[in-house]
């Protein structure tokens, strides 16, 4: 079964928004990773937390971790259009990422 | 860099045809992946290498095998396609030098099995 899953399943905003996903996983991890998927094509490595970190920024993104919860959340602040795709956490307990099953971003300009 | 590449990009076979799908990297990455995606799904695990010589099941490896031909390439079979085999096969190569950890995907091969 997968490690990670993803909450809402699908989120639907307006541009300017802030979207806010969330990730709770089961077991102890290394890191965390947030991909991004545009429809039909291979993911894209957005951002990674340690397991020893808290909260991390890039650009528009910041992602925290509170692995006494085991969960993890993405916020994508002032949302544009081109921001619509999939997002995915990854877990890392040892030398494999394992896949939750994504939020489906769509932002309407 | 062409980064990670796959082929083919689409196919439709019979059931109990075989066939492979091939997958190359030029970032000199030691560990390579291959999952599977089906709609509305995340990716699940088929196979990894962690480096080149070895090879692992991940979390759905029934029904295929993979060679792991050289540093670059990372190959996956099937020996005889099933309709549950319908899926886009993604390959990703893994690096986690530093303080960096991060796979880099291939654009997917669409597979449709009748």
């Amino acid at each position: 079964s997968q490690q990670g899953e993803e909450d809402p399943q699908a989120l639907s905003i307006q541009e300017g928004e802030n979207a806010t996903m969330n990730c709770s996983y089961k077991t102890s991890i290394n890191n965390l990773q947030w991909y991004r998927q545009n429809s039909g094509r291979g993911l894209v490595h957005l951002i990674l937390i340690r397991s020893n970190e808290r909260e991390k920024h890039s650009g528009r993104l910041r992602v925290t971790l509170d692995t006494s919860k085991k969960s993890s959340s993405l916020l994508i602040t002032a949302s544009r259009a081109a921001d619509t795709a999939s997002y995915f956490c990854a877990t890392v307990p040892t030398d494999k990422l394992i896949f939750g099953t994504g939020t489906r971003l769509q932002v309407f300009p | 860099n062409a980064g990670v590449t796959q082929t083919p990009k689409f196919q439709v076979l019979k059931t109990g045809q075989s066939m492979t799908l091939q997958c190359a990297q030029d970032m000199n990455h030691n560990s390579m992946y291959w999952y599977r995606q089906d709609p509305g799904m995340g990716l699940r695990l088929i196979y990894y290498s962690a480096s080149e010589g070895t090879t692992d099941k991940g979390e759905v490896p029934n029904g295929y095998n993979v060679s792991r031909l050289n540093k670059r390439e990372f190959s996956l079979r099937l020996e005889s396609a099933a309709p549950s085999q319908t899926s886009v096969y993604f390959c990703a190569s893994r690096t986690r030098e530093l303080a960096t950890d991060t796979q880099y995907f291939g654009p997917g091969t669409r597979l449709t099995v009748l």
